[in-house]
């Protein structure tokens, strides 16, 4: 059975980073690209971040583009999403994506992971 | 960036009937088009891939249709369980990033 576990989030000043954890299991990690999408609080669904199943590319949304960094380690299970530079509009439950055999669908979802920007 | 226009907003329906939800993409994106359901609280679940696929375990009820820019989620004989928002995803446009439509309230 496919599992994602994010974790990592919680309360950040502005101007503050947070390191975004996915555990992954159940499927072999290292085959498959992998995403995070997030969403905010009564809105709808924004991509994210996306990294191939090597890791060399790394591709981002505009919004995120120059303060957020996705990496992986192939040999843990697990994705990371290290968000700098964080604002109010960072504020959003993200989630981690596991993606399909041959496309970037969200094949399978962790339960999602807040990060509130605060004061 | 391709944009994805989903319509209606909102969809009221009875149980029993047929829902049809639709989404349109700003340039094609083939058939590499997903559907998502999500209920409140919860993650979202794959629907559809590949624009007709039925991803593992949704019920017959569930079918996509189109191609290149319009797209159609089906929902035939709705039942109480359905009601929750749904989304589109494109992920043909490379590089990422792939986008989302804004989505679709079922009320039912």
């Amino acid at each position: 059975e496919v599992q994602l576990v994010e974790s990592g989030g919680g309360l950040v000043q502005p101007g503050g980073s947070l390191r975004l954890s996915c555990a992954a299991s159940g499927f072999r990690f290292s085959d498959y690209a992998m995403t995070w999408v997030r969403q905010a609080p009564g809105k709808g669904l924004e991509w994210v971040s996306g990294i191939r199943y090597n890791g060399e590319d790394k591709y981002y949304a505009d919004s995120v583009k120059g303060r957020f960094i996705i990496s992986r380690d192939n040999s843990r299970n697990t994705v990371f999403l290290q968000m700098n530079s964080l604002t109010a509009d960072d504020t959003a439950v993200y989630y981690c994506t596991k993606t399909g055999s041959s496309g970037w669908w969200g094949d399978h979802w962790g339960q999602g992971t807040l990060v509130t920007v605060s004061s | 960036e391709i944009v994805m226009t989903q319509s209606p907003a909102t969809l009221s329906v009875s149980p029993g009937e047929r829902a049809t939800l639709s989404c349109r993409a700003s340039q094609s994106v083939g058939s590499n088009l997903a559907w998502y359901q999500q209920k409140p609280g919860q993650a979202p679940r794959l629907l559809i891939y590949a624009a007709s696929a039925r991803a593992t375990g949704v019920p017959a009820r569930f079918s996509g249709s189109g191609s290149g820019t319009e797209f159609t989620l089906t929902i035939s004989s709705l039942q109480s369980e359905d009601c929750a928002v749904y989304y589109c995803h494109q992920y043909d446009h490379w590089p990422p990033p792939h986008t989302f439509g804004q989505g679709t309230k079922l009320e039912i």
